[in-house]
């Protein structure tokens, strides 16, 4: 069965920091692969995302993630992390082209220290 | 503004009421999706429907029910609540685009907290 495993519940980074986080994928064929951010109360925006091509995707607000197929990751990646960027963040593979459903990792909470 | 829009923000129900989850959104999506979210877990799919007129149960449907209404509309129904629903909710919609059923990407809307006690 398709999977998102996101092997940090909790990182916490200071401001001007790099920042980096994991995701790693089970998935027979080739993934749909999303990165979503979601800040206290508020519902999920999309930071970027990986259908095919060029392995590394640039997003908004700065973010970055690889796509590396060996390692069945797609690592998320800021190089300066700004006291905004705390928030949660959302890992998700697509299950199917035909129907979109999403398989969400269970999520990263990113805390900035001054 | 363009996007998906979700009512209630905030209910309490006690258990064994029911109620509906209203969803809409005016992007002209064809595919719309409620996921629940709880604490270390994620999202998990309730329930989507691909197209105007289909649905399909996703991970969770136990305890739920869903109508598609007409293509912008999306709703879902508790019919009898139990403490397990506390949970906020997330409607989505997604759209095609060419040959590859490729998707340009999910708007969510801003949820719905529920709390049965």
């Amino acid at each position: 069965a398709q999977s998102v495993t996101q092997p940090d519940i909790h990182i916490t980074v200071s401001e001007g920091a790099s920042l980096e986080l994991r995701c790693n994928y089970s998935y027979g064929a080739t993934p749909y692969l999303f990165w979503y951010v979601q800040s206290p109360g508020q519902g999920l925006q999309l930071l970027l995302k990986y259908f095919s091509g060029d392995t590394l995707v640039q997003g908004i607000k700065g973010f970055e993630a690889e796509f590396k197929r060996s390692q069945s990751s797609f690592n998320l990646r800021k190089p300066s992390v700004h006291w905004s960027d705390a928030a949660e963040y959302f890992c998700a593979v697509a299950r199917s082209s035909n129907t979109g459903k999403l398989i969400f990792g269970q999520g990263t909470t990113l805390q900035v220290k001054p | 503004n363009a996007g998906v829009t979700q009512t209630p923000k905030f209910q309490v129900l006690k258990t064994g009421q029911s109620m509906t989850l209203q969803c809409a959104q005016d992007m002209n999506h064809n595919s719309m999706y409620w996921y629940r979210q709880d604490p270390g877990m994620g999202l998990r799919l309730i329930y989507y429907s691909a197209s105007e007129g289909t649905t399909d149960k996703g991970e969770v449907p136990n305890g739920y029910n869903v109508s598609r209404l007409n293509k912008r509309e999306f709703s879902l129904r508790l019919e009898s609540a139990a403490p397990s629903q506390t949970s906020v909710y997330f409607c989505a919609s997604s759209e095609k685009r060419g040959q590859g059923l490729l998707r340009v990407g999910y708007t969510f809307g801003s949820g719905t907290r529920l709390t049965v006690v």
